[in-house]
C-alpha cells in the first residue's frame, strides 16, 4: 500500500524557516517524482514544487521561487520542502502527492501557520 | 502561465442525479489533464488523468472527456459520497495550475 505522511508542520513568525518532511513507504520511492501542493485555508489547491526521482530536477511555482527548496533523500525515502522567508500568505496547509499521472497518490498533509 | 477555468464554482444535486463539470484552459494542452475529488477536511483524491482515464478503484460513473482546452467530468448517477469539490490540473506545463474548484452540494 503507498503511504505518504507528511510532518514538520507548525506556526512560525513571519520570516521564519521551517522543514517539511515526507515519508514514503509501499513504493519504490527512488523510482518515482514528486510534487508538493498546497491548499491556504478555504481556499483552493496550489502547486508549489516538482522534484525528478534522483533529485536534481526541479520546478517552483513563482511565488515560492528563491524561498524554498525541494530535495529528497533516496536512501531515507524521504521527500523535504525547506520553507526560508516565510509570509502571512504562506499558511496553508501542505501536501505531497507521488508525480505520477500527474498525482495519483497524496499525503494527508501538514498545517503550516505564518503569524505573528 | 495556463490558466484553468471551471465552471460551475458550485452547484446543487440530488442523489441519482447527473452531474457535468467544465474545465477551459487558457491555451491548448492537448489530454493532459486531470480531475481531483475532495471532501472536506480530507486530501485531495485523484479520479481522472489523461482527461478520459479513470484511476484504479475509481467507479465507472466518473468519466471525462476533452481535448486542447475544453475538458468536461461527468459523474452519471451521483452518490452519497461525491459530494465534495472537484478540481481540474493541467499538467502539460510548468507550472501545473489548478482550477479553482466546483463545490457539489446537497439539494
Amino acid at each position: 500500500e503507498v503511504l505518504l505522511l507528511e510532518s514538520g508542520g507548525g506556526l512560525v513568525l513571519p520570516g521564519g524557516s521551517l522543514r517539511l518532511s515526507c515519508a514514503a513507504s509501499g513504493f519504490t520511492f527512488s523510482s518515482y517524482p514528486m510534487n508538493w501542493v498546497r491548499q491556504a485555508p478555504g481556499k483552493g489547491l496550489e502547486w508549489v514544487s516538482s522534484i525528478g526521482s534522483g533529485g536534481t530536477t526541479t520546478y517552483y511555482a513563482d511565488s515560492v521561487k528563491g524561498r524554498f527548496t525541494a530535495s529528497r533523500d533516496n536512501s531515507k525515502n524521504t521527500l523535504y520542502l525547506q520553507m526560508n522567508s516565510l509570509r502571512a500568505e504562506d499558511t496553508a496547509t501542505y501536501y505531497c502527492a507521488r508525480a505520477v499521472r500527474p498525482s495519483d497518490y497524496w499525503g494527508q498533509g501538514t498545517l503550516v501557520t505564518v503569524s505573528s | 502561465d495556463i490558466q484553468m477555468t471551471q465552471s460551475p464554482s458550485s452547484l446543487s444535486a440530488s442523489v441519482g442525479d447527473r452531474v457535468t463539470i467544465t474545465c477551459r484552459a487558457s491555451q491548448g494542452i492537448s489530454n493532459y489533464l486531470a480531475w481531483f475529488q475532495q471532501r472536506p477536511g480530507k486530501a485531495p483524491k485523484s479520479l481522472i488523468y489523461g482527461a478520459s482515464s479513470l484511476q484504479s478503484g475509481v467507479p465507472s460513473r466518473f468519466s471525462g472527456s476533452g481535448s486542447g482546452t475544453d475538458f468536461t467530468l461527468t459523474i452519471s448517477s451521483l452518490q452519497p459520497e461525491d459530494f465534495a469539490t472537484y478540481y481540474c490540473q493541467q499538467y502539460d506545463t510548468y507550472p501545473l495550475t489548478f482550477g479553482g474548484g466546483t463545490k457539489v452540494g446537497i439539494k
